[in-house]
């Protein structure tokens, strides 16, 4: 099956650095990219949807200043988490899906970001 | 390594009656956690419930419940009473390699007939 991975899987940070993370689609085209952050509780809250070569759509609560979504290419989505904050310390997981909205959706491993 | 099978890619239901989205594991580690997500269409994914690799007992959250078969690594979601709002897309999680780790299925569409 499809694999999407993400990188780092793990970041410290101190706080007021920005800390960039990657999820690449390995073995199809993501023209799709969608960032989550996992809460404690287990909740998986939906940040951004990507398309390719267009702007992130942002749910609303979420910053899109702080939280910079880059959608380059078909295979490579960032998320940039800006002037991180201690309260920016979660788990950031990222999912992948082709042209339709019909098609699989693969989730990254997830990384864990720890801001200081 | 971590792996989570979802074998039904489409599943559906009359409304009221019960259903059950297969769900099974594979890991390593001894402690671990699954849980079951639902995603509407519009992408958000709405945590649905949650078992503790050692919990003597099933999860139960209103109307969701997961038979976790520890011995068979299966960790079923079932739902009771389908109503017309249950249709969408669930996910099956693990939580494993010492919470660092998360490894989701590839899902199950649920639809629900009136």
């Amino acid at each position: 099956g499809a694999v999407v991975s993400q990188h780092p899987s793990r970041v410290i940070c101190k706080s007021g650095t920005s800390v960039k993370i990657e999820c690449r689609s390995l073995d199809f085209q993501a023209t799709t990219m969608f960032w989550y952050r996992q809460f404690p509780k287990k909740s998986l809250m939906l940040m951004a949807t990507s398309n390719e070569g267009s702007k992130a759509t942002y749910e609303q609560g979420v910053e899109k200043d702080k939280f910079l979504i880059n959608h380059a290419s078909l295979t490579l989505s960032t998320l940039t988490v800006t002037s991180a904050h201690p309260e920016d310390s979660s788990f950031y997981i990222c999912s992948a899906r082709g042209t339709y909205s019909t098609d699989t959706q693969y989730f990254g491993p997830g990384t864990r970001l720890t801001v200081l | 390594a971590q792996k989570i099978t979802q074998t039904q890619p489409g599943m559906f239901v009359q409304e009221k009656e019960a259903v059950t989205l297969d769900c099974t594991y594979d890991t390593s580690d001894p402690s671990y956690g699954l849980f079951w997500y639902k995603q509407p269409s519009s992408g958000e994914m709405i945590f649905l419930i949650y078992q503790g690799s050692y919990d003597q007992q099933n999860a139960t959250e209103g109307r969701y419940s997961l038979n976790f078969q520890k011995a068979r690594k299966s960790a079923n979601l079932v739902i009771s009473a389908s109503q017309l709002g249950d249709s969408a897309m669930y996910f099956c999680a693990m939580n494993s390699g010492g919470y660092q780790k998360v490894t989701f299925g590839i899902g199950t569409k649920l639809q629900v007939i009136p």
